[in-house]
């Protein structure tokens, strides 16, 4: 019954690969997000999709492409992955864009080599 | 813009002892305040929150008071135990914007 749910866990590529990173949520939530937390735990947000709407954009590179299908999944493409990219990717979910209680999926740990 | 500054870590504590960890927070308009915490190799969870100036959050012994006046938001618990052992973010949001966290502080409790 896990509320909000990322595959794969793990993730080691190479430098020039494209991977994704599949994010669901059965809360019924309208709005997810997807953070990036590097080595010293600092956590930004990435992005934010509001019933399958791009809503927040952060700098990040458009090599990161996200796509929602529908509002309980929000995956994350990554194109060239680069050794800059290796971190723990977090996709959370919330009631709506309103609703500062955000629920945390337990990461992706993409390791680029 | 809005940021959260919280005290550096690693904090190491004995079992039983008190714990406060530092927030700071900039913000325009009236933020409601969070702490969060990260078990290790989990996601965030909410730890307490508080949404007007003077509330208190407590969440499982764990306690923190909405100062207006000094825009901060501390930690603090009474007696930590190791399965506290944790990393803990302080975070704000603001109207429409997204959730602001802090850079995180690891709190390492020992037996």
């Amino acid at each position: 019954d896990t509320a909000v749910s990322q595959t794969p866990k793990y993730l080691v590529t190479q430098m020039g690969n494209d991977k994704s990173i599949k994010c669901e949520q059965n809360l019924g939530h309208d709005t997810m997000y997807w953070y990036k937390q590097d080595s010293k735990k600092f956590l930004k947000i990435m992005f934010s999709y509001n019933n399958k709407e791009l809503i927040i954009n952060e700098t990040v590179p458009n090599r990161f492409s996200p796509k929602s299908p529908d509002k309980a999944h929000l995956n994350l493409h990554i194109n060239s992955l680069e050794l800059g990219d290796s971190a723990v990717y977090f996709c959370a979910s919330s009631q709506d864009t309103g609703s500062y209680e955000q629920y945390f999926g337990p990461g992706t740990r993409l390791t680029v080599t | 813009g809005n940021s959260v500054t919280q005290m550096e870590g690693p904090v190491t504590l004995s079992e039983e002892a008190f714990l406060t960890i530092n927030c700071t927070y900039t913000a325009t308009g009236y933020p409601s305040l969070f702490w969060y915490v990260q078990y290790p190799g989990e996601g965030l969870q909410l730890l307490l929150k508080a949404t007007k100036a003077d509330d208190k959050g407590s969440n499982k012994g764990f306690e923190a008071t909405y100062r207006k006046e000094t825009t901060s938001f501390h930690l603090e618990k009474g007696s930590v135990q190791v399965s506290d052992s944790a990393v803990y973010f302080c975070a704000l949001v603001s109207g429409n914007t997204p959730l602001v966290f802090g850079k995180g502080t690891r709190l390492s409790v020992i037996a």
